[in-house]
């Protein structure tokens, strides 16, 4: 799986977008981009996945670079129960050992 | 994730007894995963099943073992609980769509060996 590069940190003001960046410039044709959020101590919570059209879901939007090689998760009306680390994952889907590989991620401060 | 349950949520234990952790779902999913996370570090696999007859080892399988005795029940067992062994682990749940398979994990049992 391609390796992924988040910021450690970012602040979002209560009411704004909050935009997430992911930069995964070795990503292969076959692999999905995947967003995680965990809040503190809880399990991973699944928000959204793409290949390479955008997304939108009732949590966030997906937007992938033309060129697969970063995309950006927006959080589209930030709220406090927004905070968490935020994790960008490469994977291919299916039969590949099963395993997702959560790197460091991106800790998202909503403040009021 | 209300879907995916697991018992207990915590745990405190002694070095060498056995303990078991539980997992249970109602998402229908074919697959399941055990988790275990340290703190400042990511999730590491433990063990994974395709199906209630496919048992494989994850990334740190020492020292676990683990049983599938329904689609919907999937328990991981610490054989004599170690110090090192203290940790949050997370149960998984994924369907195989022919596409992907998004991963939805449970609320975590944080277990302590003393």
């Amino acid at each position: 799986d391609a390796k992924t590069t988040q910021p450690p940190s970012m602040d979002c003001a209560e009411g704004r977008a909050a935009n997430l960046p992911c930069n995964h410039s070795t990503i292969s044709g076959n692999e999905y981009v995947y967003w995680y959020r965990q809040i503190h101590s809880q399990g991973p919570q699944y928000i959204i996945h793409g290949l390479k059209n955008n997304e939108t879901n009732e949590m966030a939007s997906l937007i992938i670079t033309e060129d697969r090689k970063s995309s950006t998760l927006i959080l589209p009306h930030a709220t406090l129960r927004d905070t968490a680390v935020y994790y960008c994952i490469v994977r291919v889907a299916g039969n590949q050992g099963g395993k997702l590989i959560f790197g460091q991620g991106t800790e998202l401060s909503v403040k009021p | 994730d209300a879907d995916v349950t697991q018992t207990p949520r915590n745990r405190i234990t002694k070095t060498g007894k056995r303990i078991m952790l539980e997992c249970s779902q109602t998402k229908g999913h074919d697959r399941m995963y055990w988790y275990r996370q340290d703190p400042g570090l990511g999730l590491r696999l433990i063990y994974y099943s395709f199906d209630v007859k496919d048992i494989n080892k994850g990334e740190i399988s020492d020292g676990y073992s683990v049983s599938r005795q329904a689609q919907a029940k999937f328990s991981l067992s610490l054989e004599s609980a170690i110090p090192n062994q203290t940790a949050l682990y997370f149960c998984a749940t994924s369907d195989w769509t022919g596409a992907t398979d998004t991963q939805y994990f449970g609320p975590g049992t944080r277990l302590t060996v003393l």
